[in-house]
């Protein structure tokens, strides 16, 4: 079972509006959350990473929220642009010298004119 | 200051052949982790390099190899391949390690496998 899961699979969503991603997980010890934004054909690009102790952080218009104690992060998109439409992947990291990240398997946004 | 760097950014082999995919991290940093990206699987681990030494693998055949040279820059290569190969492989660069410091990927090098 996947330790990352993250809902809606994919959205669609009108040109202005706002929308809410959300990522459950189950990773224990925690070290940090992220969220990275994918356009079609190309590398995931940082937007937040977060540790245990934040419970929000801001990049322009997306905003990331973490509740380490329900172990939900949540990625709010405001006033939504074309360009928005990618695919957003949370990736999760496990407190370990070794590599230990997790990646959900991302939620499509599609922003419609 | 220079992104990541992968290349080539697209190839078609055939079955059987091999393959070699090259990264370039940003300078000064010492971690180069790879990964394979597909519809069905998503982002999967490879494996990751720091400093010339395999730190980390993941549950990969052992088709799938990798190097680290002194400057950073890395390759991997697919022996062997398989019509299941075909995938973006990226490549991610980071300062201290892949667990701990933020990720910066390249673009990808899109393999089809015929």
């Amino acid at each position: 079972k996947n330790q990352v899961e993250q809902s809606p699979q994919s959205l669609i969503i009108l040109e202005g509006k706002n929308c809410t991603l959300q990522c459950n997980y189950t990773v224990s010890p925690f070290s940090n959350l992220r969220w990275y934004k994918q356009d079609t054909g190309r590398g995931p690009v940082s937007l937040t990473i977060m540790t245990f102790s934040e419970n929000t952080k801001s990049n322009g218009r997306y905003t990331a929220t973490l509740d380490a104690d329900t172990k939900q992060s949540s990625l709010h998109i405001t006033a939504s642009q074309l360009s928005d439409s990618a695919s957003y992947i949370c990736v999760v990291s496990l407190l370990s010298n070794d590599y230990k990240l997790s990646f959900g398997a991302g939620t499509t946004v599609t922003v419609r004119a | 200051k220079a992104g990541v760097t992968q290349t080539p950014r697209y190839l078609i082999k055939t079955r059987g052949q091999q393959v070699t995919l090259s990264c370039s991290p940003i300078s000064g940093h010492r971690s180069v982790s790879w990964y394979q990206q597909t519809p069905g699987q998503g982002l999967q681990f490879l494996f990751e390099y720091f400093s010339e030494t395999q730190r980390n693998k993941g549950n990969f055949p052992g088709r799938f190899s990798g190097r680290q040279f002194s400057n950073s820059r890395s390759e991997m290569n697919v022996s062997t391949l398989e019509l299941g190969d075909s995938a973006l492989y990226l490549c991610a660069s980071s300062f201290g390690g892949a667990n701990t410091g933020e990720l910066f990927f390249g673009e990808g090098s899109r393999l089809t496998v015929l």
